[in-house]
């Protein structure tokens, strides 16, 4: 099973800042097989990025994927009250799919 | 646009069982794999279940292999997660969600619904 771990545990940030949210990888994620989601408090989560990079209908060009092997990059400029929440990685290429902790981006 | 709707949940006794059901709608529904996916309170996601849209290829998370059973009719646009010998961890909130292809060969998921609590306690 590869196992996902996500740093920081939490950002604290403005509106309008940068958030940088890594994902590293027990193993090599076969094929860029790396997707990146969005979950608010009541909401389900939003498919953000797959293959490492490309992103999902409707999201922004703010949002990028980055990365290569074991480590990966989610990027979020100029960030808007609706980019708070939680995100999390996920790998989809060997089964069981598995998903990172998640990393808190809360209102500074 | 694409809908999913899920039912089925409540509170069941540890050992008992309980019959989650996602009802969708916008796209067609043999065309995708779909799966369950469920987050524990104060926890992050986990995967559970996916099958193929059309065919037998099904996955189970380990933690629930054996005692869960994910299932679909395409007739009905419905598929179904029959979860038995319930545990205490398996308290969640259960997400039925979409895959982009009809095999399972990217699990990743595009669509989610907007989810059903289910509770094991005595």
């Amino acid at each position: 099973e590869i196992v996902l771990t996500q740093s920081p545990d939490t950002l604290s940030l403005s509106p309008g800042d940068t958030a940088t949210l890594s994902c590293r990888a027990s193993q090599n994620v076969d094929r860029g097989y790396l997707a990146w989601y969005h979950h608010r408090p009541g909401q389900p989560p939003r498919l953000l990025i797959s293959s490492v990079s490309r992103r999902a209908s409707g999201i922004p060009d703010r949002v990028i994927g980055s990365g290569s092997g074991t480590h990966f990059t989610l990027t979020i400029t100029r960030l808007e009250p609706e980019d708070f929440g939680t995100y999390y990685c996920q790998q989809y290429g060997p089964s069981p799919w598995t998903f990172g902790p998640g990393t808190k981006v809360e209102v500074k | 646009e694409v809908q999913l709707m899920e039912s089925g949940g409540g509170l069941v006794v540890p050992g008992g069982s309980l019959g989650l059901s996602c009802t969708a709608s916008g796209f067609n529904f043999r065309n995708y794999a779909m799966a369950w996916v469920r987050q524990a309170p104060g926890k992050g996601l986990e995967w559970v279940a996916a099958m193929m849209g059309v065919g037998d290829d099904i996955e189970y998370a380990d933690s629930v292999r054996g005692r869960f059973t994910i299932s679909r009719d395409n007739s009905r646009n419905t598929v179904s997660l029959q979860m038995n010998s319930l545990k205490s961890e398996d308290t969640a909130f259960y997400y039925c969600a979409k895959l982009p292809l009809v095999t399972l060969a990217r699990g990743y998921f595009e669509s989610w619904g907007q989810g059903t609590r289910v509770t094991v306690s005595p």
